[in-house]
């Protein structure tokens, strides 16, 4: 069967202090991955989403960046983070000609 | 893509069946219904889709009106832990997940 992680699943950081946040998927290949973030009582915004290995197609500008080093690991990061960073972060992923998107813990994250 | 509307949050007593309506007046032909729920700080779960046909499963029960222009999702049964956010999504032409606001369900003993 195959499962999503992601960690840490709860974040504390200053303004202006570096992010990295990982999510792993276990049981399948090639997998499309998604980065997706959640404000307080809104809907889910796409961030980032990942087609293969090194390929990151991004959908709103912003001071995040995504990657996928190997083809079921999917890494968000940011150099230096705003207060408006601070939010519920979400990793889901699909196989390949199916629609369904299984979704990770996610990962709340406060910048102050 | 096409965009959905639903009410912002409604009620439902334990054991009756909740009935979640959807608005996609816009939705285009190859385009699917999909439900997705989010249980409080747990990240959403797939329900049902469908695109012409109603659908059931183990979960709950799709229905499309036949022009397509909207949908309900039938909990048959509601329990407790059924309360959620529910989300009606159109995937679009890009195949992007595009999210609103959702319904909050309720349910109450």
């Amino acid at each position: 069967s195959q499962t999503i992680h992601q960690w840490p699943a709860t974040l504390v950081q200053p303004v202006g202090s570096p992010l990295s946040l990982e999510c792993t998927v276990e049981g399948t290949s090639n997998p499309n991955l998604y980065w997706y973030r959640q404000a307080a009582g809104r809907g889910l915004q796409l961030l980032f989403y990942s087609v293969g290995i090194g390929q990151i197609s991004s959908e709103v500008p912003q001071n995040l960046s995504a990657s996928r080093p190997q083809d079921r690991q999917f890494i968000l990061s940011s150099k230096k983070l705003l207060l408006s960073d601070s939010g519920f972060y979400l990793c889901a992923w699909k196989r390949t000609g199916v629609n369904e998107q299984f979704f990770g813990p996610g990962t709340r994250l406060t910048v102050l | 893509d096409a965009k959905t509307t639903q009410p912002t949050s409604m009620d439902c007593a334990e054991g009756r069946a909740a009935n979640l309506p959807c608005n996609h007046s816009t939705i285009s032909g190859n385009e699917y219904v999909y439900w997705y729920r989010q249980i409080h700080s747990q990240g959403p779960q797939y329900i049902i889709h469908g695109l012409k046909n109603n659908e059931t499963n183990e979960m709950a029960s799709l229905i499309i009106t036949e022009d397509r222009k909207s949908s309900t999702l039938i909990l048959p049964h509601a329990t407790l832990r059924d309360t959620a956010v529910y989300y009606c999504i159109v995937l679009g032409n890009n195949r992007k997940l595009i999210w609103g606001l959702g319904t909050s369900l309720a349910v109450n003993p």
